[in-house]
């Protein structure tokens, strides 16, 4: 059964820090992996799609790479701002399509 | 940019009562899901859906729970008889092509049973 894990469940930095989210996945058998954001009380913003056979996607400040043999995932998010501070999920998904998220990361970026 | 629109937005409903979630997914956009997060806890797979039929549902999605297509363009999940613990924000999300697509979210419908 494949379960997902992020680390750490909160982060706090100064405005301008680069940081990395870490995602962890049980069963390397994925079709692709997703990042999404989550606002306080709103809807998931997919961020970033990573296929199985692809080992990074990149869209401005953000780059999220993929690790199937180890069964991880970074989201690695340069020059932090204060609108980056949302929780971030990761997402991997097995053959039928379904997601299996993980519990989420929290991030708050002090200005 | 094309979007998922879902409604209501927040529902409070008594035990008991039928209660019936919207979505209207991005228009080009074959495979159909709905996920659920109680407060809290990570989001939750219920179902997915293409051609007009289940094609995976999870333990959750009980005889309690049914979707449909009623047109081309709504989607939606209906709850027979609510109990407590169905309390949770509901997302409804859309993919062009399955296993490898992208899912895209909508903004989610809050159900509250009391």
């Amino acid at each position: 059964k494949q379960e997902v894990t992020q680390i750490p469940a909160a982060l706090s930095v100064p405005e301008g820090e680069n940081l990395v989210l870490n995602c962890s996945f049980t069963d390397s058998a994925i079709y692709n992996l997703q990042w999404f954001r989550q606002d306080p009380g709103k809807g998931l913003t997919s961020l970033l799609l990573i296929q199985s056979s692809q080992r990074e996607q990149t869209s401005g400040r953000l780059n999220a790479s993929l690790d199937k043999s180890s069964g991880r995932s970074t989201l690695y998010i340069a020059a932090s701002q204060p609108g980056d501070s949302a929780t971030y999920l990761c997402a991997a998904s097995i053959n039928t399509g379904k997601l299996i998220f993980g519990q989420g990361t929290t991030l708050q970026v002090k200005p | 940019e094309p979007e998922v629109t879902q409604t209501p937005s927040h529902q409070v409903t008594q035990m008991g009562q039928e209660v019936i979630l919207r979505c209207v997914p991005i228009s080009n956009h074959l495979y159909f899901y709905w996920y659920r997060q109680i407060l809290g806890q990570k989001v939750e797979f219920l179902v997915s859906f293409y051609n007009n039929e289940i094609s995976e549902k999870s333990e959750i999605f009980d005889d309690q729970f049914s979707v449909e297509r009623p047109d081309g363009s709504n989607f939606t999940l209906k709850i027979r008889s609510t109990k407590l613990e169905d309390s949770a924000m509901y997302f409804c999300a859309s993919s062009e092509r399955t296993a490898t697509g992208e899912l895209f979210f909508g903004e989610g419908s809050r159900l509250t049973v009391l």
